[in-house]
């Protein structure tokens, strides 16, 4: 049982690039959430999903797009890099919509965009 | 609408002393409150929870939090501080009545030092 797994740990990418990052949970769990954390801020949700094959926006969605097409995975795709997205994302599940249910959180993905 | 302030960014203490990391909350619901840890280059990992049940609440590695209604508070202890406690803490709410995401919202994060 690995939990929540995010691929690949690091990147660099410059201005312009795009790319995709991939958050695995083997847990059965129903929603998924996208974070980028930043010094100071705490952790910021960028997109969620609250089952297979769908999405909603969250505090900071600009930039970034999301799929869910399997309920294992939850992907996060940058079009046009900028230098504003370098920060750390967390990918985090959960089993359901219940308040007291605690997140699972993957380990993270260290991201840079010169 | 929720959120959640952490008093303190940065707290040093010794080993073998207290420690206290300092949490204030606002919701429109009754909440559920969380504090979770994040060692150096690491995910976050959960160390206690608050639902609504006995309000002193007990986590792992001897850490323990009050919820203080009156108060809006949520402060996080432990009576000795470990060298290996030494990382950052984030308090956390989510608003039972908030949305159907079970969106959470994070505190600035609280960094614990702990001295020899």
């Amino acid at each position: 049982n690995a939990g929540v797994t995010q691929t690949p740990k690091f990147r660099v990418l410059k201005t312009g690039q795009s790319m995709t990052l991939l958050c695995a949970q083997d847990m059965n769990h129903e929603y998924m959430y996208w974070y980028r954390q930043d010094p100071g801020m705490g952790l910021r949700l960028i997109h969620y999903s609250v089952g297979e094959g769908t999405t909603a926006k969250g505090e900071v969605p600009d930039g970034y797009n999301v799929s869910r097409l399997k309920k294992q995975n939850f992907l996060l795709g940058l079009e046009s890099a900028a230098p504003s997205q370098t920060s750390v994302y967390f990918c985090a599940s959960i089993q359901s919509g219940a308040y007291y249910n605690e997140q699972f959180f993957g380990p993270g993905t260290r991201l840079t965009v010169l | 609408a929720q959120s959640v302030t952490q008093l303190d960014s940065h707290v040093s203490v010794s080993e073998g002393t207290p420690v206290l990391l300092r949490c204030n909350y606002s919701s429109s619901y009754s909440p559920s409150l969380f504090w979770y840890v994040q060692h150096p280059n690491k995910g976050l990992q959960l160390l206690l929870k608050y639902t609504s049940a006995a309000t002193l609440v007990k986590g792992i590695n001897g850490f323990e939090a009050e919820f203080k209604k009156s108060e809006t508070s949520f402060h996080l202890t432990k009576p000795s501080a470990h060298m290996s406690d030494a990382a950052e803490y984030f308090c956390v709410v989510s608003d039972r009545g908030r949305n159907a995401g079970n969106m959470l919202t994070f505190g600035g994060g609280t960094r614990l030092m702990v001295k020899p």
